[in-house]
């Protein structure tokens, strides 16, 4: 069966820090992995996108990794501010013809000051 | 439009109603994505439209969701009888491209749908 789970469920940080956040994928054939960062009451936003080949890429502060032999991807938030606090959501794509895009729960971070 | 509009933002009904959402999607876009969001959950897809038909329905849950886009860019999501479970938050994104699935895809704030 297609999962994602994602760890830890929340996690509470100080203004500044850094902080990873964990997802690992039983998912089969691979096509993609993606982060996305939701505010509360919003839609989710796409952070990055990486494909079998890759194995890291940063937008901004925001760096993600994956290891496609364990099927595990990090997403690393560097100097955290009250901003990044949202749900980040790891998204597995299948390689399949269609939309087989596989959703995690989601990491509720909370930044505080 | 500059970004996926989805009307509307917010919907109460009673048990048994018919509801109606709208997304309107980024011009240009073929592919078009609903999803339902319950409260600390991801995202879990519903139907996938490329153009005016749907490619991939398998995620309804049952025949009284339905959805259309006649005209291959605004799209409704249709729901009989509605029931306390419907309630969620339902997305709708689109994406350039399709059939790969490795198109970025972008999100709208969501319709909140509440059935009392």
């Amino acid at each position: 069966k297609n999962q994602v789970e994602q760890s830890p469920q929340s996690l509470i940080i100080l203004e500044g820090k850094n902080c990873t956040l964990q997802c690992n994928y039983t998912v089969s054939p691979f096509s993609n992995l993606r982060w996305y960062k939701q505010d509360t009451g919003r839609g989710p936003v796409s952070l990055t996108i990486m494909t079998f080949s890759e194995n890291t890429k940063s937008n901004g502060r925001y760096t993600a990794t994956l290891d496609a032999d364990t099927k595990q991807s990090s997403l690393h938030i560097t100097a955290s501010q009250l901003s990044d606090s949202a749900s980040y959501i790891c998204v597995v794509g299948v390689n399949q013809a269609g939309t087989a895009l596989i959703f995690g729960k989601g990491t509720t971070l909370s930044v505080s000051s | 439009g500059a970004g996926v509009s989805q009307t509307p933002s917010n919907k109460v009904t009673e048990k048994g109603k018919y509801v109606e959402l709208r997304c309107d999607p980024i011009s240009g876009h073929t592919a078009l994505y609903w999803y339902r969001q319950s409260l600390g959950q991801g995202p879990e897809f519903l139907i996938y439209f490329q153009g005016t038909g749907a490619a991939d329905d398998s995620g309804l849950p049952n025949d009284r969701f339905f959805a259309v886009r006649p005209e291959g860019s605004v799209s409704t999501l249709k729901i009989q009888r509605t029931e306390r479970g419907d309630s969620a938050v339902y997305l709708c994104a689109s994406s350039l491209t399709f059939g790969t699935n490795t198109g970025e895809l972008f999100f709208g704030e969501g319709s909140r749908l509440t059935v009392l």
